[in-house]
């Protein structure tokens, strides 16, 4: 089975711009979940979607947004970048096993503002 | 709210030396804890989890007990090798939460020859 992917991988953008960042997960997983990883926050959970509709949020502001289609490809959105919001974008597509959710990370998407 | 905590890195070992990496949590209820490792320029890579109080996750040489009372889950490997430096991430997920991880601050793991 083919892998998260995760495109485009490099991304610059300068402030004031918006940027949208797509994730392919593996076939068959319906949920999506989105992280920001950054050297000062660590791993910091954005957003999940399961079947098209957002299932957890995390505590990022309005500007960050996303949305998944019928084929559970997901998208994700960030408005009016700020240089903040420079870091590595990781999308994770999960399947339930026995009692937990097992998530498989993409190579992610690493966004820079300037 | 939940949280994890992770001992302090980076960690510089020779390599065959023991390894260990300290995570403790705080969370409600009973959560499931698992370790990821990210090597450079790579995602996450699921290395062990455990779902329950007393279970012992492993995989490729590394091991870690679910200590309820304690609430830890500490990475252990007797033997390290040069490939095995990397990042690695304690995390935990609740079972309310859907597929959503809360992850420690993560500890560079570099292991010299």
């Amino acid at each position: 089975k083919a892998g998260v992917t995760q495109t485009p991988r490099y991304l610059i953008k300068t402030r004031g711009q918006q940027v949208t960042l797509s994730c392919s997960p593996i076939s068959g997983h319906r949920s999506v979940s989105w992280y920001q990883q950054t050297p000062g926050q660590g791993l910091q959970f954005l957003f999940e979607y399961f079947s098209e509709t957002q299932r957890n949020k995390g505590n990022f502001p309005g500007r960050f947004s996303g949305r998944q289609f019928s084929n559970s490809r997901s998208e994700m959105n960030v408005s009016t970048l700020e240089l903040g919001d420079s870091a590595l974008y990781l999308c994770a597509s999960s399947v339930r096993t026995d009692s937990y959710n097992e998530q498989f990370f993409g190579p992610g998407t690493r966004l820079t503002v300037l | 709210g939940d949280s994890v905590t992770q001992m302090e890195g980076p960690v510089t070992l020779s390599e065959e030396a023991c390894l260990t990496i300290n995570c403790t949590y705080t969370a409600t209820g009973y959560p499931s804890l698992f370790w990821y490792v990210q090597y450079p320029g790579e995602g996450l890579q699921l290395l062990l989890k455990a779902t329950k109080a007393d279970d012992k996750g492993s995989n490729k040489g590394f091991e870690a007990t679910y200590r309820k009372e304690t609430t830890s889950f500490h990475l252990e490997k007797g033997s390290v090798q040069v490939s095995d430096s990397a990042v690695y991430f304690c995390a935990l997920s609740q079972e309310t939460s859907g597929s959503r991880l809360t992850f420690g601050e993560g500890t560079q793991l570099t292991v010299n020859p």
